[in-house]
């Protein structure tokens, strides 16, 4: 079975910076674009950025410039750094799996908050 | 980037049917089959229930459907039971290699 757990969400100031890791398991991970997207409360859902198999990266313009993407294939995990971190960002991260073109698989999710 | 249109909420009673649409532009829905919707129950991971249009994953039943004509995808439940009160949304790749999601519709079983 496929799994994606997420980890490194918690509470942070405005300005401050968080780690965000995900480690799949169940399926060849090196050959799928992997994505995060958030649910921020009152608002939705949010697509945030993605990493393909062959390591290209494409964000969502609220996030550009100040959060970065990353895969490791040898330790089945995706990251994402998340820098000058704004109220605006709380919200639950997951990590999801792309098959053709569609969010086949989400991890359970962690939740951010950004509040001082 | 702003978010793919979808009405905020939709109501049916048990057993009619209920169509939700989301409209999108030249440069997403109407550009590439990758459209697809998903079932969001609060506190629960977002589950996809259809890909590329209007195909259904394995286990997801056929009382959802999907289309798209033009710049706007559509989805419709039949038969509604009170387990499919939920939020959907609706999510399309775009000519910028990104992707975008709807604004989201909640759906109320009377």
């Amino acid at each position: 079975d496929v799994q994606l757990v997420e980890s490194g969400g918690g509470l942070i100031q405005p300005g401050g910076s968080l780690r965000l890791s995900c480690v799949a398991s169940g399926f060849t991970f090196s050959n799928y674009d992997m994505h995060w997207v958030r649910h921020v409360a009152g608002k939705g859902l949010e697509w945030v950025a993605v990493v393909g198999a062959a390591f290209d990266t494409y964000y969502a313009d609220s996030v550009r410039g100040r959060f970065t993407i990353s895969r490791e294939n040898a330790k089945n995990s995706v990251d994402l750094q998340m820098n000058t971190l704004r109220a605006a960002d709380t919200g639950v991260y997951y990590c999801i799996r792309d098959r053709e073109g569609a969010f086949d698989s989400w991890g359970q999710g962690t939740l951010v908050s950004v509040s001082s | 980037q702003s978010a793919l249109t979808q009405p905020a909420s939709v109501s049916g009673s048990p057993g009619q049917s209920i169509t939700i649409s989301c409209t999108g532009s030249s440069n997403d829905i109407g550009a590439y089959k990758y459209v697809s919707w998903y079932q969001h129950h609060p506190g629960k991971a977002p589950k996809l229930i259809i890909y590329d249009v209007s195909s259904r994953p394995s286990g997801v039943s056929d009382r959802f459907s999907a289309s798209k004509f033009g710049d706007t995808a559509s989805l419709t439940i039949s038969g509604l039971q009170a387990e499919d009160e939920a939020d959907y949304y609706c999510c399309s790749y775009t000519r910028s290699n990104t992707w975008m999601l709807g604004g989201g519709t909640k759906l109320t079983v009377l």
